[in-house]
C-alpha cells in the first residue's frame, strides 16, 4: 500500500483565497483525521470521520474551515477565506480500528 | 485539548545514554498507550504502544513503562543514538475515540 497521500504538499497563497488539502487514506481504514500542527500549538485535532462520517468537528478553529468525505478513498479540507494564521503543517492519518493512526507526509501551507 | 501532559519539552543526551520521556493523562477510559515519532519534514509514525493489562513492553532499545494508578506511562530510549533525533509524542486513546497527542518532546542525541 502506497500509505495516506496527501496533496500538495507545499502551498503558498495570499490571504482571502481558498484553500484545498486533499487525503486519500489507507484502503480498509475506516477512521480518517485531519490534524494541524504549528510550533505555537503542537498537532491539534481538527476533525474525524468513521466510515465517511463526520463523528467530533470540535477542533475546527472557525467556519472558515470546512471537511469532507465524499467516499471512503477520498476526504478534503477547505479554508475559505484563509488568513495567515492558518499557516502551518495539516496532516492526514487513517486507522483501521481508531488505535494505530498512520499519518500522511502532510500539507505545509503559507498564507501571506 | 489538554487531556494530555508530556515532560520535558526538550531533551539532549549524550550518544549511548538512556532518555526518558513522561506523559500523564486524565481520563480513565483510555486504554491505548502509543508513542509516536516524528522526523523533521514527515508525519508522526507509530514507535510502540502498551495495553493497561501490562506494566511494561519493550522492544529493542524502546520501552514504556505504565502506571495505571498514578495515570502515566514513559518512554525509555537505552543506548540513544543520534538517528533516535527526533520529536515524541504521547497519544492516548479509548473509548470515546478521543486521539489527542502530547505536547512534543524534542529529542536530540548528541555524538
Amino acid at each position: 500500500d502506497a500509505g495516506v497521500i496527501q496533496s500538495p504538499r507545499h502551498e503558498v497563497t495570499e490571504m482571502g483565497q481558498e484553500v484545498t488539502l486533499r487525503c486519500k487514506p489507507i484502503s480498509g481504514h475506516d477512521y480518517l483525521f485531519w490534524y494541524r500542527q504549528t510550533m505555537m500549538r503542537g498537532l491539534e485535532l481538527l476533525i474525524y470521520f468513521n466510515n465517511n462520517v463526520p463523528i467530533d468537528d470540535s477542533g475546527m478553529p472557525e467556519d472558515r474551515f470546512s471537511a469532507k468525505m465524499p467516499n471512503a478513498s477520498f476526504s478534503t479540507l477547505k479554508i475559505q477565506p484563509s488568513e495567515p494564521r492558518d499557516s502551518a503543517v495539516y496532516f492526514c492519518a487513517s486507522s483501521p480500528g481508531a488505535n494505530v493512526l498512520t499519518f500522511g507526509a502532510g500539507s505545509r501551507l503559507t498564507v501571506l | 485539548q489538554q487531556q494530555v501532559k508530556q515532560s520535558p519539552q526538550s531533551l539532549i543526551v549524550q550518544k549511548g545514554g538512556i532518555s526518558i520521556i513522561n506523559c500523564a493523562y486524565e481520563n480513565t477510559a483510555f486504554d491505548y498507550f502509543p508513542w509516536y515519532q516524528q522526523f523533521p519534514g514527515k508525519g508522526p509514525a507509530l514507535l510502540i504502544a502498551i495495553r493497561p493489562d501490562v506494566s511494561e513492553k519493550k522492544e529493542g532499545r524502546f520501552t514504556i513503562s505504565f502506571n495505571k494508578s498514578a495515570k502515566q506511562f514513559s518512554l525509555h530510549i537505552m543506548d540513544s543514538q543520534p538517528g533516535d533525533s527526533a520529536t515524541y509524542f504521547c497519544a492516548p486513546s479509548g473509548t470515546g475515540n478521543q486521539f489527542y497527542f502530547g505536547t512534543g518532546t524534542s529529542l536530540t542525541v548528541i555524538p
